[in-house]
């Protein structure tokens, strides 16, 4: 079966630094890969999506890129994280119909 | 973009009652998927249901897409019911991934 990882679960980090969060997707080939962000609140916004390696998709102008180094490997990251950065990301994959998440980051930015 | 939107925002329901949220959605769309979020923030997923009606145990959804709405029914609802459902909705993107537009949420609270 297919199963989602991302990490770390829980981040503090200071004005300006960088950030790196990673995903990785086990059991299924070419997924499509997504970097959600839920804010406070409780709406989740759509940052990024990938349909293969080298492939990302842009949602909103943001401080934030990602990468797909691997097939089934997502990364996102910042190089000057702001205080507007924090939130809950979570990452997801999708084959042709249901999206599935992993088990999301806290990001808090000091 | 499409357009999702959620009701009630807020619910609260003695252990035992039924209840049913509702969402609407701005435009046809290819996928609709009903989750609950638990305490620790995990999204877990309920139904794929872009249309028809499906059950599983005490939870059941429809979605009635030509008049652009879905509905998640809770029976006998219980205290590990309590969380957030969110409503998501969207189509099919160019290459075939699938971009969800989600809804604000209802947040549910289950008391004894």
């Amino acid at each position: 079966s297919q199963t989602i990882h991302q990490w770390p679960a829980t981040l503090v980090q200071p004005v300006g630094s960088p950030l790196s969060l990673e995903c990785t997707v086990e059991g299924t080939s070419n997924p499509n890969l997504y970097w959600y962000r839920q804010a406070a609140g409780r709406g989740l916004q759509l940052l990024f999506y990938s349909v293969g390696i080298g492939q990302i998709s842009s949602e909103v102008p943001q401080n934030l890129s990602a990468s797909r180094p691997q097939d089934r490997q997502f990364i996102l990251s910042s190089k000057k994280l702001l205080l507007s950065d924090s939130g809950f990301y979570l990452c997801a994959w999708s084959g042709f119909r249901e999206l599935f998440f992993g088990e999301g980051s806290r990001l808090t930015v000091l | 973009g499409i357009q999702v939107e959620q009701s009630p925002p807020d619910l609260i329901l003695q252990e035992g009652a039924n209840s049913t949220l509702r969402c609407n959605f701005s435009d046809s769309v290819n996928n609709l998927q009903w989750f609950h979020q638990n305490p620790w923030g995990q999204l877990i997923n309920l139904f794929y249901i872009p249309s028809g009606t499906k059950q599983n145990g005490r939870l059941s959804a429809t979605t009635v897409a030509t008049e652009r709405y879905s509905l998640l029914y809770i029976s006998s609802s219980q205290t590990t019911d309590s969380g957030v459902y969110f409503c998501a909705a969207g189509g099919i993107l160019t290459g075939g991934g699938n971009k969800l537009t989600f809804g604000t949420g209802t947040q549910l609270k289950v008391e004894l």
